[in-house]
């Protein structure tokens, strides 16, 4: 009865491969988040998407493309991996936009690694 | 800009000595605050959360965090540290409208 999981929780792949980390959320939320977490452990949002819509992108390549296809799914899709795209991309749910006064569900990551 | 700091990288205690982690905060006004701990390997867990009212408030494992707004701060507290408390802490703050904000986090040792 896991709330937000995340699949695959290791990815190696290689330079130049197009690759999807899935996100499901079972906690009824209203928007859903991908976050960017480097080595030193910064936490970066990329994108939320709340009720289908994208309502945040920050600054994120283009070879990342978020896709919802329903509330409770949101898929990482990245295109043409690049070494500096490792990371752990942690998935996270609220039950409204930016979290608001109740925070962040978040999955348990997926390591990304490319070699 | 908004922007929460946590001025302490890393900190080591040993076993049963209490604990303090410190955060500030920088906004136009007193936005929600929260404390995230993050496990090795493991995603972000929410133990406590500030909206308004009792400055102290009290959240999983022990934890606690005083709110003060003087110093613009939100420190989190526990007066017995356990081995299992090992991990990396993320204090976080959100105003309405603008994005949820993560400070650098404070990666916590516990010596045995």
């Amino acid at each position: 009865d896991t709330a937000v999981s995340q699949t695959p929780k290791y990815l190696v792949t290689q330079m130049g491969n197009d690759k999807s980390i899935k996100c499901e959320q079972n906690l009824g939320h209203d928007t859903m988040y991908w976050y960017k977490q480097d080595s030193k452990k910064f936490l970066k949002i990329m994108f939320s998407y709340n009720n289908k819509e994208l309502i945040i992108n920050e600054t994120v390549p283009n070879r990342f493309s978020p896709k919802s296809p329903d509330k409770a799914h949101l898929n990482l899709h990245i295109n043409s991996l690049e070494l500096g795209d490792s990371a752990v991309y942690f998935c996270a749910s609220s039950q409204a936009p930016s979290g608001s006064g109740y925070g962040y569900t978040f999955g348990s990551g997926t390591r990304l690694t490319v070699v | 800009a908004q922007s929460v700091t946590q001025p302490d990288i890393h900190i080591t205690v040993s076993e049963g000595a209490s604990l303090e982690l410190r955060c500030n905060y920088s906004y136009g006004a007193t936005p929600y605050l929260f404390w995230y701990v993050q496990s090795p390997g493991q995603g972000l867990q929410l133990l406590l959360k500030y909206f308004s009212g009792d400055t102290l408030v009290q959240g999983i494992k022990g934890f606690e965090a005083e709110f003060k707004r003087s110093q613009s701060s939100f420190n989190l507290r526990k007066p017995s540290v356990h081995w299992s408390d090992a991990a990396e802490y993320f204090c976080a703050a959100y105003n309405y409208g603008q994005n949820f904000v993560f400070g650098p986090g404070t990666r916590l040792s516990v010596l045995p």
